[in-house]
C-alpha cells in the first residue's frame, strides 16, 4: 500500500479561525513532509520531519505549526492565516535519508477568507 | 541554491508520438532527482525515482536518465496516449531541500 491520506481535502476558514490538517501513512516511513503549492507553481517545501522529530523548517511563518504525534501521522495547526497562505498543502512521506522516494498525498485546498 | 528548470514549459502532440522532457539543475550536489505527474487540482504521482550514482530507469513507456555532471535529465515517454496529459515535474533533493521545476504541461491529443 503506497497510500498518504489527507483530511479535510477541502478547507475554508477566516483569519481568525484555528484549524488543523492531517496526514496519515501506513508504509512504515519514518519521513514525513509538509509541501505548499500555490497556483500554477511547484510545491515548496515547508517542514521534515525524520523519526518523529522536526529536522527542516523552512523559514515558514509561525501561524503554521507542525506535529507528528506518532511514525504515522503529521498534522500542520494553522492560525491567524492570512489570504496569500490559500494554496494546496501536500503532505509526503518516505524512508528517512535523502535517496528514498516520496510518495504524496492528494493534499488540502485551503482558502483563506 | 538549487535551481531547477523545465524545458519547454508546455507541449502538445498527436497520440502516438514518441516525447522527451528536460530538466536541468544548478547544483550537482544531489541525492537524487524523482519525476513526478499531476493532474489538475489532485497530489503528485511519482513516476521515477532516479538516485544519484544511477544513470537512469524505466518503468514501462517511461526512461528517465541523469547526468549529474551537467546538471541534466530527461524523461523519454514512448508511444503517447491521452491518458498521458498532465503536467510533469521533476524536482532533486540536496542539502536538505527538496526543489521543483515549473513543469511541463503536456497535452496528448486523440
Amino acid at each position: 500500500d503506497t497510500e498518504v491520506t489527507q483530511t479535510p481535502k477541502h478547507l475554508v476558514m477566516g483569519m481568525t479561525n484555528k484549524k488543523s490538517l492531517k496526514c496519515e501513512q501506513h508504509m512504515g516511513h519514518r519521513a514525513m513532509y509538509w509541501y505548499k503549492q500555490k497556483a500554477k507553481k511547484p510545491p515548496e517545501l515547508m517542514f521534515v520531519y525524520s523519526y518523529e522529530k522536526l529536522s527542516i523548517n523552512e523559514s515558514v511563518p509561525s501561524r503554521f505549526s507542525p506535529e507528528c504525534p506518532n511514525s504515522s501521522l503529521l498534522n500542520l495547526h494553522l492560525h491567524a492565516l492570512q489570504p496569500e497562505d490559500s494554496a494546496l498543502y501536500l503532505c509526503a512521506s518516505s524512508s528517512p535519508g535523502g535517496v528514498y522516494e516520496q510518495y504524496f498525498g492528494p493534499g488540502t485546498r485551503l482558502t483563506v477568507t | 541554491k538549487q535551481e531547477v528548470t523545465q524545458i519547454p514549459a508546455a507541449l502538445s502532440v498527436p497520440e502516438g508520438e514518441n516525447l522527451v522532457l528536460n530538466c536541468s539543475f544548478t547544483d550537482s550536489a544531489i541525492y537524487n532527482l524523482q519525476w513526478f505527474r499531476q493532474d489538475p487540482g489532485k497530489g503528485l504521482t511519482s513516476l521515477l525515482l532516479i538516485q544519484s550514482s544511477q544513470r537512469e530507469q524505466t518503468s514501462g513507456r517511461l526512461n528517465a536518465s541523469l547526468d549529474k555532471s551537467s546538471g541534466r535529465s530527461t524523461l523519454y515517454i514512448a508511444a503517447s496516449q491521452p491518458g498521458d496529459s498532465a503536467t510533469y515535474l521533476c524536482a532533486v533533493w540536496g542539502n536538505n531541500d527538496m526543489r521543483f521545476g515549473a513543469g511541463t504541461r503536456l497535452t496528448v491529443k486523440p
